[in-house]
């Protein structure tokens, strides 16, 4: 079955630093891959979609990368800043189904 | 804008009692989900409804059951709790089921079964 990969352990940088995260999958790629925040206590947040042909999405400071040959996708937020700090979540969705897989997150914190 | 409302908030209930959370959308989502969320395993689908009228099972549907009152409103019902039902619950919607679609998540349900 399909599994993902995200750092369990806890990410900590430096404010004013890039944050770059990791979503590794096993098997199949998927058609689109989201990435989510979450803070404590909150439901996840959407924040970008990549599509299998695309290799590259950016919207701010925030960047995703999606490489199928890797079976890998990064996430980086740029000029990090305390306020950056949550989990974030991978989400793996396959063309025509509803199934989207989520990865466990990985916690960022962004020291001031 | 409310976006997903779920419904309560925290809950703890004894083995063997049952309850229903409540969840309701005000984005005219066509789908609806119920995820849960616990520590080290990440959220994994209980069920979904693709749209008005339908419901279908999700990865973990073992002990419960639910609901697609209309268009707005899904619920999901533990009829018999247990522990390993302990969990924090998430109501979901999307415009359609169909992959590629944004997710929009309620701000969770705390149950917690003793």
């Amino acid at each position: 079955s399909q599994k993902i990969e995200q750092n369990s352990e806890a990410l900590n940088i430096q404010e004013g630093k890039t944050a770059t995260l990791t979503c590794n999958y096993t098997n199949y790629s998927p058609a689109y891959l989201q990435w989510y925040r979450q803070d404590p206590g909150r439901g996840p947040v959407f924040l970008l979609l990549i599509r299998e042909n695309e290799k590259e999405k950016r919207k701010e400071r925030l960047k995703v990368t999606f490489d199928t040959t890797l079976k890998q996708s990064l996430f980086h937020i740029t000029a990090s800043q305390p306020a950056d700090s949550a989990t974030y979540l991978c989400a793996l969705a396959y063309s025509g189904t509803y199934k989207y897989i989520f990865g466990t997150g990985t916690r960022l914190k962004v020291l001031a | 804008n409310a976006g997903v409302t779920q419904t309560p908030k925290f809950q703890v209930l004894k083995t063997g009692q049952s309850m229903t959370l409540q969840c309701a959308q005000d984005m005219n989502h066509n789908s609806m989900y119920w995820y849960r969320q616990d520590p080290g395993m990440g959220l994994r689908l209980i069920y979904y409804s693709a749209s008005e009228g339908t419901t279908d099972k999700g990865e973990v549907p073992n002990g419960y059951n639910v609901s697609r009152l209309n268009k707005r409103e899904f619920s999901l019902r533990l009829e018999s709790a247990a522990p390993s039902q302990t969990s924090v619950y998430f109501c979901a919607s999307s415009e359609r089921s169909l992959s590629g679609n944004t997710i929009y998540f309620g701000e969770g349900s705390w149950l917690t079964v003793v």
